[in-house]
C-alpha cells in the first residue's frame, strides 16, 4: 500500500489565519486528490492536480502538487469558521487502479 | 447531481449477528467502493468492484465480504459481527477510475457492534 502522511494531525486557529497542510508520501502519484469532510458527512472532492508542479486555486484555498509528484499541499489564506472540518489527501492505489489510498486526514477548528 | 445514499446512518448489532450494509447509487456509475474510517487510522479500503458481480479485496478484507447483483447497489456483509468492527462505514462510486476521475461518498453508516 502506497502510504500518504498528512501533517499536521490537528489544526486550532483563530478566524483571519493562513495555515498550510501537507501530504508527502515515497511513492509517486499520477494524481493526488483532496477531499474534505464534514461531521456526520462523506466526504467531497475539493481539487484534483495531476501534473508535477501544478498549482489549483478554489477561492481561498491553495493547491500545490509537488515536481516529483510526491507530495502535495493545500494553503487557506484568512481561514473562516466554514473551513471547519476534516481534510484528507487521497492518491490512486498502483495495485487496484480504481480505489484511492487516503491520507489520516487533517482535522481544521477555526474559531470566531 | 450524484446521489449516494447509505441504507442506515446508525445501526446497532450484537456480536455474532450477520450485517447488511446497502449502497445505492444513482448516475450509472461503473465502480463502487466499501471504506471503513476510524479515529487516528483514515479511510481504509475494504472491498471494491468496478463491475456487476465482480468484486476486488482492498486493504482490509477480512470478515466482510460483498455483492454487487446490479449495477446501482453494492452491500457490505459482515457475516458475524465482532466489536472490532465498530466503525464508521462509508460508501462511494465514480464513474471511470481514472486518475482524474471523482469518488462520491454517501453520509456514512455508524455501526456499533456490542
Amino acid at each position: 500500500t502506497q502510504l500518504l502522511e498528512q501533517s499536521p494531525q490537528f489544526l486550532s486557529i483563530q478566524e483571519g489565519e493562513n495555515l498550510t497542510v501537507y501530504c508527502n508520501s515515497s511513492s509517486v502519484f499520477s494524481s493526488l486528490q483532496w477531499y474534505r469532510q464534514e461531521p456526520g458527512e462523506g466526504p467531497v472532492l475539493l481539487v484534483t492536480v495531476v501534473t508535477g508542479g501544478e498549482v489549483k486555486k478554489l477561492k481561498r484555498l491553495t493547491f500545490q502538487f509537488g515536481d516529483a509528484r510526491k507530495d502535495s499541499s493545500l494553503h487557506i489564506t484568512a481561514a473562516q469558521p466554514g473551513d471547519t472540518g476534516l481534510y484528507l489527501c487521497a492518491g490512486l492505489n498502483s495495485n487496484s487502479g480504481y480505489a484511492l489510498n487516503f491520507g489520516k486526514g487533517t482535522s481544521l477548528l477555526v474559531t470566531p | 447531481d450524484v446521489k449516494v445514499t447509505q441504507s442506515s446512518r446508525y445501526l446497532v448489532k450484537r456480536t455474532g449477528e450477520k450485517v447488511f450494509l446497502e449502497c445505492v447509487q444513482d448516475m450509472d456509475h461503473e465502480n463502487m467502493f466499501w471504506y471503513r474510517q476510524d479515529p487516528g487510522l483514515g479511510l481504509r479500503l475494504i472491498y471494491f468492484s468496478y463491475d456487476v458481480k465482480m468484486k476486488e479485496k482492498g486493504d482490509i478484507p477480512e470478515g466482510y465480504s460483498v455483492s454487487r447483483e446490479k449495477k446501482e447497489r453494492f452491500s457490505l456483509i459482515l457475516e458475524s459481527a465482532s466489536t472490532n468492527q465498530t466503525s464508521m462505514y462509508l460508501c462511494a462510486s465514480s464513474l471511470t477510475g481514472d486518475r482524474t476521475d471523482t469518488q462520491y461518498f454517501g453520509p456514512g453508516t455508524r455501526l456499533t457492534v456490542l
